[in-house]
């Protein structure tokens, strides 16, 4: 297995312009993620899905934040318009009955 | 708000010594903990999970859990400068689902 996949690695953008992070989980896993870490706050839970259902957004900080899952494969989350304290680095992780697994993370910088 | 605290560091250990990390836990109704280990620049690891009262050892890594004082600690022996990384602590929440909360980290430096 590939493990859990992150697209893109990194991304330069300019405040105001929309931002979409991409992630695969592990084929299986039945639950999905959405982390953003800063060195001021650490990790930070923003979502999580179960079965491709939200079930708990508390952590999304604003309106301008919001997340799908269109399928058991694949999710996003959306910033729009993005800001320049929304740099961090974005990971996205699933779990099932074989364990919990982070992707490599999107490193997100805005200008 | 459930809350797992950790000392930030760094907390530098010579190589070949035991290196202690802690961490301390609000929600008295948890039931897992976890340790990940984060090199800089990637994405968290984990590495040891425990989930009853005691020590749990694997390799030179032993975890330890006292759920009176709402403790958990992670040691490792004989440590290598490879070991040098963030080390974060998670707690699972006290309805046993999946959804852990995250400590800070802890940056630990094993210097040669």
């Amino acid at each position: 297995d590939a493990g859990v996949i992150q697209s893109p690695r990194h991304e330069v953008t300019e405040m105001g312009q929309e931002v979409t992070l991409r992630c695969k989980p592990i084929s299986g896993h039945d639950y999905l993620f959405w982390y953003r870490q800063t060195m001021m706050r650490g990790l930070e839970l923003l979502i999580y899905f179960n079965n491709n259902v939200p079930i708990d957004d508390s952590g999304m900080p604003e309106d301008r934040f919001s997340a799908k899952m269109p399928n058991a494969s694949f999710s996003t989350l959306k910033i729009q318009p993005s800001e320049p304290r929304d740099s961090a680095v974005y990971f996205c992780a699933s779990a099932g009955v074989s364990g919990y697994t982070f992707g490599s993370g999107t490193r997100l910088t805005v200008v | 708000q459930k809350e797992v605290e950790q000392n930030s560091g760094p907390l530098s250990v010579p190589e070949g010594a035991i290196a202690s990390l802690n961490c301390t836990y609000s929600d008295r109704g948890s039931q897992s903990f976890f340790w990940y280990r984060q090199y800089s620049g990637k994405s968290p690891e984990l590495i040891m999970s425990i989930y009853s009262n005691g020590d749990k050892e694997d390799g030179r890594f032993t975890a330890q859990l006292n759920k009176a004082s709402q403790y958990v600690s992670l040691l490792i022996r004989d440590s290598q400068p490879s070991d040098s990384a963030t080390y974060l602590c998670a707690v699972g929440s006290s309805g046993g689902s999946y959804i852990p909360t995250f400590g800070r980290g802890t940056s630990l430096i094993v210097h040669p």
